[in-house]
C-alpha cells in the first residue's frame, strides 16, 4: 500500500536560516510526488512536484528512489514561509492522491 | 482564474441529522473528491467521482455517501450525523488529461455535530 509519512508534525526555525520538511513513501513502482502547502486561511494549493524540477518561492524537492524521500528544502527561510504544508504521492495511472499528515511550519523573526 | 466553490462554510448540525455538502467547480473538470482534514491526521479521502454518475470509495467511506449528477457538481451526504464526524471537509477537482495534473481545492466546510 501507498503510504506518505512526514516524521515532524511542527517545524520552527528562525527568517534566514535553512529550512527542510522531511517526507518519506513507501511504494514499489514508479511514484508522482507533490508538495502542497495552506496558508493560513487560504485553500490548499500546489507548491511543487517532482516530475517538474523547478523551484517555487525559493524551495526545491528532490525525489531520492534510494532512500525513497521527496524532503522540501529552502536555504533561506521567511515569515510569510509559515504554513502547513503536505506530502503527496499518486501512481501511475492513479486517480487517487495520497497525503502524510502534514508539518506545521513556523518561521520565527 | 479556476475556482472550485463549496456551498457552506460553517454548519452546525445535531447527531442524527442528514447533512448535505455541496461543491461546484467551473474548470470542466473529469474528477472531482471529498477529503476530510483533521489535525494530525491530514488529508484523508472519502470519497471520488471519476465521470457523472461514477464514484469509488476512497479509504474512510463509512458513514458517508456522494452524488455526482452533474459534471460541475459533487455532493457529500452524511446520512444520519455522528459526533466523530465533525472536521473539516474538502472538495477538490482535477483534469485527467496528461498525468496525474493538479489538484484544486476549495476552502473548506467546517462541520460541528453536537
Amino acid at each position: 500500500a501507498q503510504r506518505v509519512t512526514q516524521p515532524e508534525k511542527l517545524l520552527s526555525v528562525f527568517k534566514g536560516a535553512p529550512v527542510e520538511l522531511k517526507c518519506n513513501y513507501s511504494y514499489s513502482g514508479s511514484p508522482e510526488l507533490f508538495w502542497y502547502v495552506q496558508y493560513s486561511r487560504q485553500r490548499l494549493q500546489l507548491l511543487l512536484r517532482h516530475i517538474s524540477r523547478e523551484s517555487i518561492k525559493g524551495f526545491t524537492a528532490d525525489l531520492n528512489k534510494g532512500e525513497t524521500s521527496f524532503h522540501l528544502k529552502k536555504p533561506f527561510a521567511q515569515e510569510e514561509d509559515s504554513a502547513m504544508y503536505y506530502c503527496a504521492l499518486t501512481q501511475g495511472g492513479s486517480e487517487k492522491l495520497v497525503f502524510g499528515k502534514g508539518t506545521k511550519l513556523t518561521v520565527n523573526p | 482564474d479556476v475556482k472550485v466553490t463549496q456551498s457552506s462554510r460553517y454548519l452546525v448540525k445535531r447527531t442524527g441529522e442528514k447533512v448535505f455538502l455541496e461543491c461546484v467547480q467551473d474548470m470542466d473538470h473529469e474528477n472531482m473528491f471529498w477529503y476530510r482534514q483533521d489535525p494530525g491526521l491530514g488529508l484523508r479521502l472519502i470519497y471520488f467521482s471519476y465521470d457523472v454518475k461514477m464514484k469509488e470509495k476512497g479509504d474512510i467511506p463509512e458513514g458517508y455517501s456522494v452524488s455526482r449528477e452533474k459534471k460541475e457538481r459533487f455532493s457529500l451526504i452524511l446520512e444520519s450525523a455522528s459526533t466523530n464526524q465533525t472536521s473539516m471537509y474538502l472538495c477538490a477537482s482535477r483534469s485527467r488529461d496528461r498525468g496525474f495534473g493538479e489538484l484544486f481545492f476549495g476552502e473548506g466546510s467546517r462541520l460541528t455535530v453536537l
